[in-house]
């Protein structure tokens, strides 16, 4: 199993432009969910998703668009991207929504100028 | 809405030395998570309290629930150089129930 995967690794934008982070999963996992990290702050939870065709916001879900059409994929888009959006992004998953693992894909390193 | 403080946010230790991170609510939790990225990585799932009182071990780690379920703690015995890294607590609950994690504390050893 490759477990949870994200592309890219490194992204540069400039501000304005749109773009979409990939993430997939093989473990057949229902709960999906994208972080993002900070220096200082932990990870933010952004958006997520208990199966496919369902979608929720997170504690910080402006500026991001969410979908998920298939258990195993879960895009993350940019509609305009803002310096704001300077960040590590993190994709996880698990087996359920609450007590259980979290399994993070490797993270997507986003810097918006 | 809830929130986990996790202290200290920096520990520098020579290698040998103990080592402990704190993670308090001002809420009860049902569980919390401990997780360790070690640097340029991603968070790895550690362990899960649900008990109150609970004490679970790992080789040298110890992991703590307080009888109230409003905190937790790590304890790594005589660290060693692997044990670098960012250790974070997680547990359900803010405005959206979902997994909220604690700021990190970032652990440094020296040799």
């Amino acid at each position: 199993n490759a477990g949870v995967t994200q592309t890219p690794k490194f992204q540069v934008l400039k501000t304005g432009q749109s773009m979409t982070l990939q993430c997939a999963q093989d473990m057949n996992h229902e709960y999906m969910s994208w972080y993002r990290q900070d220096p200082g702050m932990g990870l933010r939870l952004i958006h997520y998703s208990v199966g496919a065709g369902i979608t929720d916001q997170g504690e910080v879900p402006n500026g991001y668009n969410v979908s998920r059409s298939t258990t195993e994929d879960f895009p993350l888009r940019l509609l305009s991207a803002a310096p704001s959006q300077t960040s590590v992004y993190f994709c996880a998953s698990s087996y359920s929504e609450v007590s259980s693992e979290q399994y993070f894909g490797p993270g997507t390193r986003l810097t918006v100028t | 809405g809830q929130q986990v403080m996790q202290i200290p946010q920096y520990q520098h230790v020579q290698e040998g030395e103990d080592f402990t991170t704190y993670c308090n609510s001002s809420t009860t939790l049902s569980n919390i998570q401990w997780y360790k990225q070690r640097p340029g990585g991603h968070p790895v799932f550690l362990i899960q309290l649900v008990k109150s009182g609970e004490v679970k071990k790992q080789k040298r780690l110890t992991f703590q629930f307080g009888e109230a379920k409003k905190n937790s703690s790590l304890h790594i015995t005589a660290t060693q150089t692997t044990d670098v890294g960012t250790y974070f607590c997680a547990a359900y609950g803010g405005a959206t129930n979902k997994l909220i994690f604690g700021t990190g504390t970032l652990l440094a050893v020296q040799p």
